[in-house]
This record gives structure tokens, C-alpha cells and sequence, in this order.
């Protein structure tokens, strides 16, 4: 079993739609969640981290955690053709150094 | 955008060969890690630095070796190419500060290995 499962997709949905992104993980000992935007041919980049469970908002971008189901969430509200992309989830130990990854969901937002 | 290099972009070699591939980063950071993404399997961790003349192995380091100098310079080789290899491969910085030790991404080296 892999420490971190989400679904590859592909995940297709219309502009403007609320586009949920999911991921498990079994280690309870990881505290930081992370969500990655990779667009095609580049660098993943930082999207949003959190620590806590709970949400965190930042724009359109909501990621969620619930640390008693070992699940984290990527909510996208008012979604945009621009936000097609490859997002992955990461989870690290606070201190460890070493980010371990999903493997991403590919998403198109169809105008 | 973070400072970070990757050289060269593009490779195309035959099995066999030794291949180097060239991160640079101008941040300053301590922590850089060379990571391969292939289809059904996502990022994974070959090997990672934590300073100068300081690496470790990350899951799937069979095949290569790295080497890091100086600071801003985290070379990976692999010995002898085989085409399992053939993958883009993607260089990364933190500043190892403890908290979220956020990792910033090169642009990426797609290799091909005939």
C-alpha cells in the first residue's frame, strides 16, 4: 500500500463548476499537507499548505484536512480554464525533510 | 519564481552511457533533491542533499549516484543509462528552516534513454 493514494483522473469538468481533489494517507505520524499545481512540461509549484486539520482558504482555493480519517481535500470554487493542470498532494513529518507525493490528479476545466 | 536551473533540458541517449544532469540553484538553500516522474507513479525521491558533501538515498536510487560541491551545485549520474530511466527528472530546494519545509521545482530534464 502506498503511503499516499489519490486518484490519477482524468477528471474533466465545466467552467465554473466546484471541482473537489482527494487524497489518503496512511502514516499518522505526517503533520504538513501540501498541495502542488503542475502544469504540462513544467515544475510542480507550491499551491497551498496546511498543518492543522480543518480548512484553509486562500482565494478560490480551499484545502481541507481531517486527520482522523487520514483524509486531505482540495476544493477549486468558480473553476477556470486556467486551472487545468496536474495537482498533486504531499505529506511530510515535521522535520524529515523528504516530501512524499500522490500521484496527481490530471484536471480539465472545459470552457 | 525560485532560482533554480536544470541542465540540460532535453537528453536524448543510447543505453549504456553515462549521463549527467546539472542543478543549479541561486537561493542559498540547504536541502536539494533530485526527484523522476513517470506515468501511474508520480514524484518519487532518488537522493537528496542536506549540504555540501552531505546526500542520503530516496526510494528508488539504484542506478544513480549524486555529487554536490558546492552549495548551488546538485549533479545526478547515471552510470550506465538503461531505458527504465528514460523519465523527466526534476531538481528541488528548501531552505530546511523545520517548518513545512516547502520544496520549490526546477523547470525539469526530460531524458530518453534508447
Amino acid at each position: 500500500q502506498k503511503e499516499v493514494e489519490q486518484d490519477p483522473g482524468p477528471l474533466s469538468v465545466p467552467e465554473g463548476a466546484i471541482v473537489s481533489l482527494n487524497c489518503t494517507y496512511s502514516n499518522s505520524a505526517f503533520q504538513y499537507f501540501m498541495w502542488y499545481r503542475q502544469y504540462s512540461r513544467k515544475g510542480p509549484e507550491l499551491l497551498m499548505y496546511t498543518y492543522s486539520s480543518g480548512n484553509k482558504e486562500d482565494g478560490r482555493f480551499t484545502a481541507q484536512v481531517d486527520k482522523s480519517s487520514k483524509y486531505i481535500s482540495l476544493f477549486i470554487r468558480d473553476s477556470q480554464p486556467s486551472d487545468s493542470a496536474t495537482y498533486l498532494c504531499a505529506i511530510i513529518i515535521q522535520g524529515a525533510q523528504k516530501l512524499v507525493f500522490g500521484q496527481g490528479t490530471r484536471l480539465t476545466i472545459n470552457p | 519564481d525560485a532560482g533554480i536551473t536544470q541542465s540540460p533540458r532535453h537528453k536524448v541517449t543510447e543505453t549504456g552511457t553515462p549521463v549527467t544532469l546539472r542543478c543549479h540553484q541561486t537561493e542559498n538553500h540547504r536541502y536539494m533533491y533530485w526527484y523522476r516522474q513517470d506515468p501511474g507513479h508520480g514524484l518519487r525521491l532518488i537522493h537528496y542533499s542536506y549540504g555540501v558533501k552531505d546526500t542520503d538515498k530516496g526510494e528508488v536510487s539504484d542506478g544513480y549516484s549524486v555529487s554536490r560541491s558546492k552549495t548551488e551545485d546538485f549533479l545526478l549520474t547515471l552510470e550506465s543509462a538503461t531505458s527504465s530511466q528514460t523519465s523527466v527528472y526534476f531538481c528541488a530546494i528548501s531552505g530546511g528552516t523545520g517548518y513545512a519545509d516547502t520544496q520549490y521545482f526546477g523547470p525539469g530534464t526530460r531524458l530518453t534513454v534508447l
